[in-house]
């Protein structure tokens, strides 16, 4: 079973620009959560999306947006890029059959503005 | 907001020593606790998920202990390998069957052969 699959696993951006990332979950996971990484503030959530609806969403500005689609792929997009935002970017998905059950984490998209 | 706090920060053993490290989150509306493990370079890797109160798990010479009542949780590492370095996290979900984990900063453990 193929695992948690996030793209692009680089990117370089510069201040003001948007960019959109993607995350394929495990085949029959509808659940999808974003987090972000930097060394400061640890991992923090970003979104949770379930049969392409936002579940919750965390403590960040609206420049933070995401969707799932029908096939539980899931995307993230920050528009206006800040120097702040450079960051490690993971997705993470879960069968959602039950409570309490684990994440699959990707391999995350490290993101850097300059 | 929740507050997730792991102890120590890093933690540098020999090997074949144990260890253990803490995890203290709120005690009040408890609903899971998540434990995993990030090797530097990989994916963060699900351990345990805690749900009762006194609960024990065991991975091979991994095992984690449950404390509701004063809101603690300890991993355990018997016998410490090398390929146990990672960082080790702790999560606790903000509600009920939730997806939204408030994360502690972490423990690094460096396993010196």
């Amino acid at each position: 079973k193929a695992g948690v699959t996030q793209t692009p696993r680089y990117l370089i951006k510069t201040r003001g620009q948007q960019v959109t990332l993607s995350c394929s979950p495990i085949s029959g996971h509808r659940s999808v959560s974003w987090y972000q990484q930097t060394p400061g503030q640890g991992l923090q959530f970003l979104f949770e999306y379930f049969s392409e609806t936002q579940r919750n969403k965390g403590n960040f500005p609206g420049r933070f947006s995401g969707r799932q689609f029908s096939n539980s792929r899931s995307e993230m997009n920050v528009s206006t890029l800040e120097l702040g935002d450079s960051a490690l970017y993971l997705c993470a998905s879960s069968s959602n059959r039950g409570t309490n059950e684990k994440l699959f984490f990707g391999s995350g998209t490290q993101l850097s503005v300059l | 907001i929740l507050n997730v706090e792991q102890s120590p920060q890093s933690l540098h053993v020999q090997e074949g020593d144990s260890t253990n490290f803490t995890c203290s989150f709120p005690s009040s509306n408890f609903y899971a606790l998540h434990w995993y493990r990030w090797e530097t370079a990989k994916s963060p890797e699900a351990l345990f998920v805690m749900t009762l109160n006194g609960d024990e798990k065991k991975k091979g010479r991994i095992s984690a202990t449950l404390n509701t009542k004063e809101g603690y949780s300890y991993l355990y590492i018997k016998g410490s390998q090398p390929e146990d370095s990672a960082t080790y996290l702790c999560a606790f979900p903000s509600g009920a069957g939730s997806y939204q984990l408030t994360f502690g900063k972490g423990t690094k453990l460096s396993v010196i052969p």
